[in-house]
């Protein structure tokens, strides 16, 4: 089947500091992979996205990249701040599963000054 | 992209009662979903709400506990029935427009059963 596979947090960072957040998947069919990102107490909001192997997804400062023969889409930031503390989350979704996105468990991002 | 929204946007209840959540959106989608999110966990689908007909449940998921209405392409309720403290959860409704491969949610619904 498909899954999801997220690094375990809390991840905690002083302000600037470099950010990954790895995500590797198991995929039945060829997936689109996204980060979603959760800020305290909000829903969840699509941050990045990519649909083919090798495209870089990017938003904010924050990239990912469509690793193919890794089965990969880590998270990256060159610079974190205080208001990027939330919990990321790494999804995908596979056409001949339907509508279907399967979650990883999500990573808390701790950012101190 | 679209503009969801969910009323209430929290709610504490006491067991074996029931409570339904709306979602609606600013324009017209095509699918509609409902997710739970349990209290340090990820997202679980549930359901997804089929305007004019029956919502298709997941595993786990049946139409007595959760039942789900969509009357039209932007309005869609959750109920939650006879509630349990195992219920307490953040409860979520998500759209995905057209052949769109983004799919977006609502702030969410935290209910808390006593």
């Amino acid at each position: 089947g498909n899954s999801v596979t997220q690094m375990e947090g809390p991840v905690t960072l002083s302000e600037e500091a470099f950010l990954t957040i790895n995500c590797t998947y198991t995929a039945t069919g060829y997936p689109s992979l996204f980060w979603y990102v959760q800020y305290p107490g909000e829903g969840l909001q699509l941050l990045l996205k990519a649909t083919k192997a090798d495209d870089k997804g990017s938003n904010k400062g924050f990239e990912a990249t469509y690793r193919k023969e890794t089965t990969s889409f880590h998270l990256e930031k060159g610079s974190v701040q205080v208001s990027d503390s939330a919990v990321y989350f790494c999804a995908l979704r596979v056409n001949n599963a339907g509508n279907m996105l399967t979650f990883g468990g999500g990573t808390r991002l701790m950012v101190k000054p | 992209s679209a503009v969801i929204s969910q009323k209430p946007s929290r709610d504490i209840c006491q067991r074996g009662t029931s409570l339904t959540i709306q979602c609606q959106v600013d324009s017209q989608v095509t699918m509609m979903f409902w997710y739970r999110q349990q209290p340090g966990q990820s997202l679980t689908l549930i359901a997804t709400a089929n305007q004019g007909s029956e919502a298709t449940y997941e595993s786990g998921f049946v139409i007595d506990k959760f039942p789900i209405s969509r009357p039209n392409l932007t309005f869609s309720t959750l109920t939650v029935s006879n509630m349990s403290p195992e219920d307490s959860s953040i409860y979520l409704c998500s759209v995905r427009t057209g052949s769109s491969y983004e799919q977006y949610f609502g702030p969410g619904t935290r209910l808390t059963v006593t």
